[in-house]
């Protein structure tokens, strides 16, 4: 069926770590955002980037849409970095709204 | 400040109550979402609207109901039909939808409770 797997599912690194997130995903997109859902649960967009590479700031996004998957670089990490990191994408063809993956849920230690 | 408001934060149902969950957005989007999370899942698609007094059903339709009478808002009613109503929910919307490459803006949610 149709799926969106992200790896890996915890992360626990010191401060100043780097990470790299990944998602993969089952068919064509023609959207793929990611967004970082703070403990609070709100859910800030990161990027959109259903291909090509993106950075902004310490965060960076590369997305290889031939090969079906995308990977979110998180550089010099702090303790505000720490939540969920989601992947969510729009299948090409499918119905609108975005199917979100579970998730790679991050912490960041002083 | 333009952005999307969800209303209430908190709330708690007995079970058999019908309870409605209040979406308004003042950002000039067409397209609003309902979606649902369950601890530790990732979202799930409840209801979705692309213009007004139209909606089509997601992932997960059983058991909630939607209106769009105004493009501002998009209220969801959890009946006593959804088995499991206890989770998160968020609302969200984008300008025109999401095939031709638009970004989607999450509310803050509201977090369901049923005793």
């Amino acid at each position: 069926g149709i799926q969106v797997e992200q790896s890996p599912p915890d992360l626990i690194l010191q401060e100043g770590a780097n990470s790299t997130l990944r998602c993969n995903f089952s068919d064509s997109v023609n959207n793929l955002q990611w967004f970082h859902q703070n403990p609070w649960g709100q859910l800030i967009n990161l990027f959109y980037i259903p291909s090509g590479t993106k950075q902004n700031g310490r965060l960076s996004a590369t997305t290889v849409a031939t090969e079906r998957y995308s990977l979110l670089y998180i550089s010099s990490s702090q303790t505000t970095d720490s939540g969920v990191y989601f992947c969510a994408v729009r299948f090409r063809g499918g119905a609108d709204g975005l199917t979100f993956g579970k998730g790679t849920h991050l912490i960041i230690q002083p | 400040d333009g952005g999307i408001t969800q209303s209430p934060k908190y709330l708690f149902r007995k079970e058999g109550q019908n309870v409605t969950l209040s979406c308004e957005q003042n950002l000039n989007h067409d397209a609003m979402y309902w979606y649902r999370q369950d601890p530790g899942q990732g979202l799930r698609l409840i209801y979705y609207s692309q213009i007004v007094n139209d909606f089509q059903k997601g992932d997960i339709a059983e058991g909630y109901s939607v209106s769009r009478e105004k493009k501002e808002s998009f209220p969801l009613t959890v009946t006593s039909a959804q088995k499991n109503p206890t989770a998160f929910y968020l609302c969200a919307s984008s300008i025109h939808g999401l095939d031709s490459g638009n970004t989607i803006y999450f509310g803050e949610g509201s977090w369901l409770t049923v005793v």
